[in-house]
């Protein structure tokens, strides 16, 4: 089955740091792959949706200059939080749709989550 | 916008009682529902993925079923097991994918 890795799988940062977090699809290119969010015992909330060598698509209240998303290749996406605050200390996971799946009916592979603590 | 909601929030039963799983959604116009199974402190498993022209899928002692008009779905598991106990996600896709906030499933031995 399709496999997305995540990395780090845990990271702690100071208050004013950045981190960056990657995404990778390792055995499908993936052209689309989408960035959520999960704050201790709620939902997923969907951040941004990034599509190889174009520009983000940002969900209502994400900061764009916060939460900076590079998709540089079909097997690679990058979420890096800028300048963090405690409040970023979430759960975030990454989900990648197999370039060669039809439009809509994909089915989305979800990597395994990275834990960011902002101290 | 598609609006997702699971009931009941949390659900205890003792060991080896089969137990539904609600998920509604707003818009109905959807390609396809999944439902994934979420660890504490873990990613997402999924379960059982159902296209927007199929009624239910089954896997071993799962089935999901799928009522696409009326904006509905249910997770059934049989003879359930502690090894069950787990926070259950049901998502959405339309535009994008949406998830429900969840099902807290405790299976008591």
């Amino acid at each position: 089955g399709a496999v997305v890795s995540q990395h780090p799988s845990w990271v702690i940062c100071k208050s004013g740091t950045s981190v960056k977090i990657e995404c990778r699809s390792l055995d499908f290119q993936a052209t689309t792959m989408f960035w959520y969010r999960q704050f201790p015992k709620q939902s997923l909330m969907l951040m941004a949706t990034s599509n190889e060598g174009s520009k983000a698509t940002y969900e209502q209240g994400v900061e764009k200059d916060k939460f900076l998303i590079n998709h540089a290749s079909l097997t690679l996406s990058t979420l890096t939080v800028t300048s963090a605050h405690p409040e970023d200390s979430s759960f975030y996971i990454c989900s990648a749709r197999d370039s060669r799946a039809s439009e809509g009916y994909y089915e989305q592979y979800f990597g395994p989550g990275t834990r960011l603590t902002v101290t | 916008k598609q609006e997702v909601t699971q009931i009941p929030a949390a659900l205890s039963v003792p060991e080896g009682e089969n137990l539904v799983l609600n998920c509604s959604f707003t818009d109905s116009a959807i390609y396809n529902l999944q439902w994934f199974r979420q660890d504490p402190g873990k990613g997402l498993t999924s379960l059982l993925l159902i296209q927007s022209s199929q009624r239910e899928q089954t896997s071993g002692r799962l089935n999901a079923s799928l009522d696409k008009s009326s904006g509905r779905s249910t997770l059934y598991i049989a003879a359930s097991q502690p090894g069950d106990s787990a926070t259950y996600l049901c998502a959405v896709r339309s535009h994008d994918m949406r998830f429900g906030a969840g099902t807290r499933l405790t299976v008591k031995p």
